[in-house]
Formats: C-alpha cells, sequence, structure tokens
C-alpha cells in the first residue's frame, strides 16, 4: 500500500497563476482532509471531505477550491496564487470520522512557494 | 483564535533525559487528544493519544498526562534518544464536529548526544 500520495512534491508560481494539488489514497478511507503548515501555527485545516462527491470548509478556506470526484482522490485547487499561500500543502485521509478519535493518515507534503 | 496552545517552540535534550511539552485548550467539548510526530521533510505520524476519561496513557517511552480540570495535557519522552529529534504536535478534535483536529503550534525537539 502507498497509503497517502501527493503531487507534485514542489512547486513555485508567480502571483496570479492557477494550480492543482492532487492527493490519494489507497485505504479506502471515507474521509480527507487539507492542510497547511506555516512556521509556529501548526497544520491548519484549509478543506476536508466525509466522502466521494462532499466538501466542506475547514479553518482557513480563502482563495481555495476542492473537489473529491472519486473516493480514492481529493483536489486542491487555488485559481489566483498569492504570496500567502506560501505553505507547505498536506493532505491527510482517516477511516470513517465516526466515533471519538479517527486516526489521521498524512501524506508527505507539497512545499508551494508563490513569487 | 488559536484552540491549543503548544509550549516550549522548541527544546534540547541530551540523550538519555526527558522531554515535556505542554498544551492548553479552549473548548470543554474535545474529546481525543493525539500527539502527532512530524520528521523533516515527511508528513506528521500519529505518535500516541489518549482521551479524557483517563489521566495517563504510556506506551513504550512516550507518555500522555491529562489533567481535564486544568484543560491541558502534556507528552514526556522518557530516555530520549538522537532519533526522537523531530517537532512534536499535539492536536484536540471533538466527536461532535467530524473529528477535525486543531493543532497546536509544534515544538521542535533536539536530541543531543
Amino acid at each position: 500500500n502507498a497509503g497517502v500520495t501527493q503531487t507534485p512534491k514542489f512547486r513555485v508560481l508567480k502571483t496570479g497563476q492557477s494550480m492543482t494539488l492532487l492527493c490519494a489514497q489507497d485505504m479506502n478511507h471515507e474521509y480527507m482532509y487539507w492542510y497547511r503548515q506555516d512556521p509556529g501555527m501548526g497544520l491548519r485545516l484549509i478543506h476536508y471531505s466525509v466522502g466521494e462527491g462532499t466538501t466542506a470548509k475547514g479553518e482557513v478556506p480563502d482563495g481555495y477550491n476542492v473537489s473529491r470526484l472519486k473516493k480514492q482522490n481529493f483536489l486542491l485547487g487555488l485559481e489566483s496564487a498569492a504570496p500567502s499561500q506560501t505553505s507547505v500543502y498536506f493532505c491527510a485521509s482517516s477511516y470513517s470520522g465516526q466515533g471519538a478519535g479517527d486516526e489521521q493518515f498524512f501524506g508527505p507534503g507539497t512545499r508551494l512557494t508563490v513569487l | 483564535q488559536q484552540q491549543v496552545k503548544q509550549s516550549p517552540q522548541s527544546l534540547i535534550v541530551q540523550k538519555g533525559g526527558i522531554s515535556i511539552i505542554n498544551c492548553a485548550y479552549e473548548n470543554t467539548a474535545f474529546d481525543y487528544f493525539p500527539w502527532y510526530q512530524q520528521f523533516p521533510g515527511k508528513g506528521p505520524a500519529l505518535l500516541i493519544a489518549i482521551r479524557p476519561d483517563v489521566s495517563e496513557k504510556k506506551e513504550g517511552r512516550f507518555t500522555i498526562s491529562f489533567n481535564k480540570s486544568a484543560k491541558q495535557f502534556s507528552l514526556h519522552i522518557m530516555d530520549s534518544q538522537p532519533g526522537d529529534s523531530a517537532t512534536y504536535f499535539c492536536a484536540a478534535s471533538m466527536e461532535a464536529a467530524g473529528n477535525k483536529l486543531t493543532f497546536g503550534g509544534g515544538t521542535r525537539v533536539l536530541v543531543k548526544p
């Protein structure tokens, strides 16, 4: 099992450009999440999905869109990148999100720089 | 508003020493408190977790202490090893909110040989 994979690993964008980050999981998990990690701020939830075809906003959703057309994939889009979106982005998945405490499995991250 | 506050931001400990990281939370509805370990260039991975109905949980050299009345919990790393050098994140979630994790700011631990 590959677990949670993310592409690309690195990307440099110019302000105003768009891009899509792809997350894939092979664990048949229902729940998927996108986080951003910034120094001193831990990980903050951007958007999440509780199943195929569903999405919901997290703590810092502005400037991002997501789609979950297939259960195993969760896409994060930046329509018009801004320097404030320079960050490391992590995708995670969990089995169901039901019951107190459902382990989230994280991907290796995508380092994005917006110039 | 940061709902989970973590301290210190960094710490250095000698091999064999004890590393202690503290977290405080505000929302009493949180019902699950995991700790994640992250090595450079990798994603976080679950290290150990506790629920509020117990005051302590131990797994090997790692122990969580939980104080419900003070709304605080801490991670103790006993007999710290150089391989424990990593960034540690505390987090909290509640079943009623779909188990979405709220993370602390992280603690970078360096264990000197």
